[in-house]
């Protein structure tokens, strides 16, 4: 079945370290999304890519990095610089060609720090 | 700040009252406008998008939202709540210049017997 499979479900981060977040999709989509879900503000967008080897920043993406090297992989690097970086993080995708589909989203990764 | 506006963080309705929820957003061109609803421990489901073409448009579980360029909304109704309604509802906002897509912050629906 195509989806979208975010990994690991469940994440922990120390003080100072950088965490990678895993977004794989198998839809054949050439857009992908990261957002942020914090309670009362809902979803922030971090970082988007329309195509392979380019991706722009969101509206909160300082502390964050990604890349995409594959179409079918859009990983996130929460880094040091991200000092409230406990949160839930949803890795999304659509169509390309237009904006006038839906996204499809995958299961989330909550993040905590120790 | 946020390009899409949502005035109201929660509101309660009782089952069988209509519904509406207000949106705004900021494009000046025209957007592609997105209604999403998450419920409790679910994921986030397409409830009605909107492009171009008639302003009303018709949803899912019979939800439905109006385009009013000249205010700037994208306003989600629906005539009659039933307890199943009760979720957190989103509403998007796509640029037609780049694959940007923007939330706003949410509305909290509670519905009451």
């Amino acid at each position: 079945d195509g989806g979208i499979t975010q990994s690991p479900k469940y994440l922990f981060r120390k003080e100072g370290q950088n965490v990678t977040l895993s977004c794989e999709q198998n839809l054949n989509h050439d857009a992908m999304y990261w957002y942020r879900q914090d309670p009362g503000q809902g979803l922030r967008l971090i970082y988007y890519s329309q195509i392979v080897n380019d991706f722009q920043k969101g509206d909160i993406a300082e502390g964050y990095s990604v890349s995409r090297e594959k179409k079918e992989s859009f990983p996130l690097t929460v880094t040091s610089a991200q000092k409230n970086p406990t949160a839930f993080y949803l890795c999304a995708s659509t169509i390309s060609g237009g904006l006038n589909e839906k996204l499809f989203f995958g299961s989330g990764t909550q993040l905590s720090v120790l | 700040a946020q390009s899409v506006t949502q005035p109201d963080i929660h509101i309660t309705v009782s089952e069988g009252a209509s519904l509406e929820l207000r949106c705004n957003y900021s494009y000046g061109a025209t957007p592609y406008l997105f209604w999403y609803v998450q419920s409790p421990g679910q994921g986030l489901q397409l409830l009605l998008k909107y492009f171009s073409g008639d302003t009303l448009v018709q949803g899912i579980k019979g939800f439905e939202a109006e385009f009013k360029r000249s205010q700037s909304s994208f306003n989600l109704r629906k005539p009659s709540v039933h307890w199943s309604d009760a979720a957190e509802y989103f509403c998007v906002e796509g640029r037609s210049n780049d694959y940007k897509l923007s939330f706003g912050a949410g509305t909290t629906v509670t519905v009451r017997a």
